[in-house]
């Protein structure tokens, strides 16, 4: 299985700052990554698919970025709606897999 | 409006089985890929599995935690996905998630609200 490891794990920060989570696979993947937004009690929000194309409805402070192996997941000015754990997640080789998840909460 | 509402969740003791249902509404479900993820309390996401359209062959992919104890299955005539779940163990207690599955980009789109499982004695 593909393992994919997030960093940070846990990140705390404030309104307005800039913020980037990275993700990187076991093995390439090219770029059959998906990122999610998971906030406390409720079920996972799709935020970017295939490592940069947002998501309908998404704000475009979101971005994600990189190919085969590492890739990123970027929030450009940091909103209230936007702490939440975030997750990884590759397509790209069966069976799919998660990343473990990065806490974004609030400095 | 896309609607994914699970149920079938219960308390199960180890080495029991149950099975999962989720009824899908204001999409065409039979064109759809399906899929199952799961997550245990105060962990991360885990994939179960994930069925395609018959259109697209009908086959199934799992997780290699749960080959060959869970089937995934899918009646196009009633909407409705299934998760059958076999030889339960206490680490299969989670909330299970029913989502479509991007059949092009290989992502859930949209997700259910979540069945709890708990396998306890």
């Amino acid at each position: 299985d593909v393992q994919m490891t997030q960093s940070p794990s846990s990140v705390s920060a404030s309104v307005g700052d800039r913020v980037t989570i990275t993700c990187r696979a076991s093995q390439g993947i090219n770029r059959w990554l998906g990122w999610y937004q998971q906030k406390p009690g409720k079920a996972p929000k799709l935020l970017i698919y295939v490592a940069s194309t947002l998501q309908s409805g998404v704000p475009s402070r979101f971005s994600g970025s990189g190919s085969g192996t590492d890739f990123t997941l970027t929030i450009s000015s940091l909103q209230p709606d936007d702490f939440a754990t975030y997750y990884c997640q590759q397509s790209g080789s069966l069976p799919v897999t998660f990343g473990q998840g990065t806490r974004l909460d609030s400095k | 409006e896309v609607q994914l509402v699970e149920s079938g969740g219960g308390l199960v003791k180890p080495g029991g089985s149950l099975r999962l249902s989720c009824a899908a509404s204001g999409f065409t479900f039979k064109n759809a890929w399906m899929s199952w993820v799961r997550q245990a309390p105060g962990e991360g996401l885990e994939w179960v599995g994930r069925i395609k359209s018959k259109s697209d062959g009908g086959t199934v992919e799992y997780a290699t935690a749960v080959q060959g104890r869970f089937t995934i299955s899918r009646d196009d005539s009633q909407n409705t996905l299934y998760l059958e779940m076999n030889s339960l163990k206490t680490e299969d207690t989670a909330m299970y998630y029913c989502t479509t599955y991007s059949g092009t980009y290989y992502v859930s789109e949209f997700w259910g609200q979540g069945a709890l499982l708990t396998v306890s004695s």
